[in-house]
């Protein structure tokens, strides 16, 4: 298994630009989410998903979109950049609630 | 809301010393405490899962206790090498309609001196 996947591993983006940062996983695992983590705030819950098409707000969503159209891939969705947006990003997935949480390996962004 | 504090931030020890990292939770509703380790530049390894009816989890030189009823968990590594050196996360998954979701601590970086 190659676990969870996260590409690009780094990227610039100018204000305002959009991109999508992608995420796979192939252990068909239900449960995926997003987190970023910036110094000092530790990760933060952007959005999730329990399972194909089905999809909700984490703590920190504004300013992003997530879709989930098949259960092993769930990309997520920059509209409009902002220098705030300068972050980590982080990908994970779980089978079920009770059991590990495994993460991809991130995907640096930086917002000019 | 549910908040993560991990004691102490940074921690320094030499090599073969055995070592306890802390956690404590807010609201004891949990469904599950996990340990994670993240080196710098990459991302999260799970070390241990706890679920809630557990008091604790081994593996190898890690053990990790959980009071739920006090909202406090500790990671104890004993015989520390170098290679332990990492940011140590703690993660509580909350019960009912947060079950989903994972809140973290801001972690324990920690330093193993040879």
């Amino acid at each position: 298994n190659a676990g969870v996947t996260q590409t690009p591993k780094f990227q610039v983006l100018k204000t305002g630009q959009s991109m999508t940062l992608q995420c796979a996983q192939d252990m068909n695992h239900e449960y995926m989410s997003w987190y970023r983590q910036d110094p000092g705030m530790g990760l933060r819950l952007i959005h999730y998903s329990v399972g194909a098409g089905i999809t909700d707000q984490g703590e920190v969503p504004n300013g992003y979109n997530v879709s989930r159209s098949t259960t092993e891939d769930f990309p997520l969705r920059l509209l409009s950049a902002a220098p705030s947006q300068t972050s980590v990003y982080f990908c994970a997935s779980r089978r079920t609630v009770a059991e590990t949480q495994y993460f991809g390996p991130g995907t640096r962004l930086l917002v000019l | 809301k549910q908040e993560v504090t991990q004691i102490p931030a940074a921690l320094s020890v030499p090599e073969g010393e055995n070592l306890v990292l802390n956690c404590s939770f807010t609201d004891s509703a949990i469904y599950n405490l996990q340990w994670f380790r993240q080196d710098p530049g990459k991302g999260l390894t799970s070390l241990l899962l706890i679920q809630s009816s557990q008091r604790e989890q081994t593996s190898g030189r890690l053990n990790a206790s959980l009071d739920k009823s006090s909202g406090r968990s500790t990671l104890y590594i004993a015989a520390s090498q170098p290679g332990d050196s990492a940011t140590y996360l703690c993660a509580v998954m909350g019960s009912g309609g947060s079950n989903y979701k994972l809140t973290f601590g801001k972690g324990t970086l920690l330093t193993v001196n040879p």
